[in-house]
Formats: structure tokens, C-alpha cells, sequence
């Protein structure tokens, strides 16, 4: 049964810091993995898909890796800014189905 | 030009009542979702439906009963409300079933009081 934890679930950081936020699965035999960011009373925004077969993926100042051996994915973000802060959710796809299997979260506050 | 599209955004009602939520995607994908995300903030899936067809049922009671008239619209009713079902619920589409890049809406946080 797959599993997905993020760690830290709260993280705090001064303006301007790179910071990477960590993802952890229990079954290597994922399809793909998902990056989400979700605001405080709002919905899921997509990030980042990578496949399985990608090591990473970039889009603009993230950067998110896959290391299906090791069952980890981080999501980097350079030069972080206030308009960051949000919760970070990773997501492993289960299978055929579509089926994907959310970590819990990582709140990130990035101070001005 | 929202792609998914939830409504009602709010619902509060009392225990015991029966409650619909309509998701509607213009995305023209194939696969749409039910997720519910509990006060602890987590997320898990309830329902997939691919094409019209049921895909994924996953352990919920069976007073909720999802709906989809077409592969653009997936709806969620909700018989004999209790307490515990009180949560946001996330509608989300895919192009197809597998390991595809979902979209979510933006959610209907339901209070049962």
C-alpha cells in the first residue's frame, strides 16, 4: 500500500533563501509524481508533474526531482519570495486508475 | 475561463439532510474526481469516474453516491449528513485515466451542524 510523508509540515524562511521541500513514498512503482500548492481557502494549483521515467522537472524558479529508488522527490525553490507562501503537497499516482495518494503537506512561510 | 468549476463553494446544513455538489470541467477530458480533504488538511480520493464509468469506489459509506450525466460534469450526493462528513470536497479532471496531470477545482467547504 502506497504511502506518501512530508517533512517538515511547517517550514519558515527569510526572503530571498532557497529552500527544498522533501516527499517520501513507500512503493517505488509509482507512475508519476505530482507537486501541488494550495492557498489557505482556496484549491489545488499544479506545479509539477514528473514521470517516472524523469529524473526532473523545471518550471521557472521550481525544480522538482524524482529518485524512485530511494522513494524520495524534493521540490527546490530558488530565491524565494513572500507570494510562496502556501501549503506544498506531493502526490504519487497509484497506478492506472489515476488514483493519487497525497502527503499531507508542507506549510511554507516565507518572510519578508 | 475556469477549467474546473465546483458549485455550491460553501454548503452548511443540518444533520440528517441530503445535499448535491456539481463539478463541471471544460478541459475536455475524460476522467473526473471526487477527493475530500478532512479538517487535518489531508486528501484522499473517493471516487473516479472515466468516460461515464465508475473506476474508482474507494472504502466510502454508501450515502454518498457520485453521478455523471456526461464526461464534462461528475456530481456528488450526499444522503443523511452527519457530522463527520463536514470537510471540503474537491472536484478534479484528467485527460484519461493513468498517470495524467490532474486539475482541481476549487472546492466546496460543506458544514453539517
Amino acid at each position: 500500500k502506497q504511502e506518501v510523508t512530508q517533512i517538515p509540515a511547517a517550514l519558515s524562511v527569510p526572503e530571498g533563501e532557497n529552500l527544498v521541500l522533501n516527499c517520501s513514498f513507500t512503493d517505488s512503482a509509482i507512475y508519476n509524481l505530482q507537486w501541488f500548492r494550495q492557498d489557505p481557502g482556496k484549491g489545488l494549483t499544479s506545479l509539477l508533474l514528473i514521470q517516472s521515467s524523469q529524473r526532473e522537472q523545471t518550471s521557472g524558479r521550481l525544480n522538482a526531482s524524482l529518485d524512485k529508488s530511494s522513494g524520495r522527490s524534493t521540490l527546490y525553490i530558488a530565491a524565494s519570495q513572500p507570494g510562496d507562501s502556501a501549503t506544498y503537497l506531493c502526490a504519487a499516482h497509484g497506478g492506472s486508475s489515476g488514483k493519487l495518494i497525497f502527503g499531507q503537506g508542507t506549510t511554507l512561510q516565507v518572510k519578508p | 475561463d475556469t477549467a474546473v468549476s465546483q458549485t455550491p463553494k460553501y454548503l452548511v446544513t443540518q444533520m440528517g439532510n441530503d445535499k448535491s455538489i456539481k463539478c463541471e470541467q471544460n478541459l475536455g477530458h475524460d476522467t473526473m474526481y471526487w477527493y475530500k480533504q478532512d479538517s487535518k488538511k489531508f486528501l484522499k480520493i473517493m471516487f473516479s469516474y472515466n468516460n461515464k464509468e465508475l473506476i474508482i469506489n474507494e472504502t466510502v459509506p454508501n450515502r454518498f453516491s457520485p453521478k455523471s450525466p456526461d464526461k464534462a460534469h461528475l456530481n456528488l450526493h450526499i444522503n443523511s449528513l452527519e457530522l463527520g462528513d463536514s470537510a471540503v470536497y474537491f472536484c478534479a479532471s484528467s485527460q484519461d485515466a493513468g498517470s495524467y496531470e490532474q486539475y482541481f477545482g476549487p472546492g466546496t467547504r460543506l458544514t453539517v451542524t
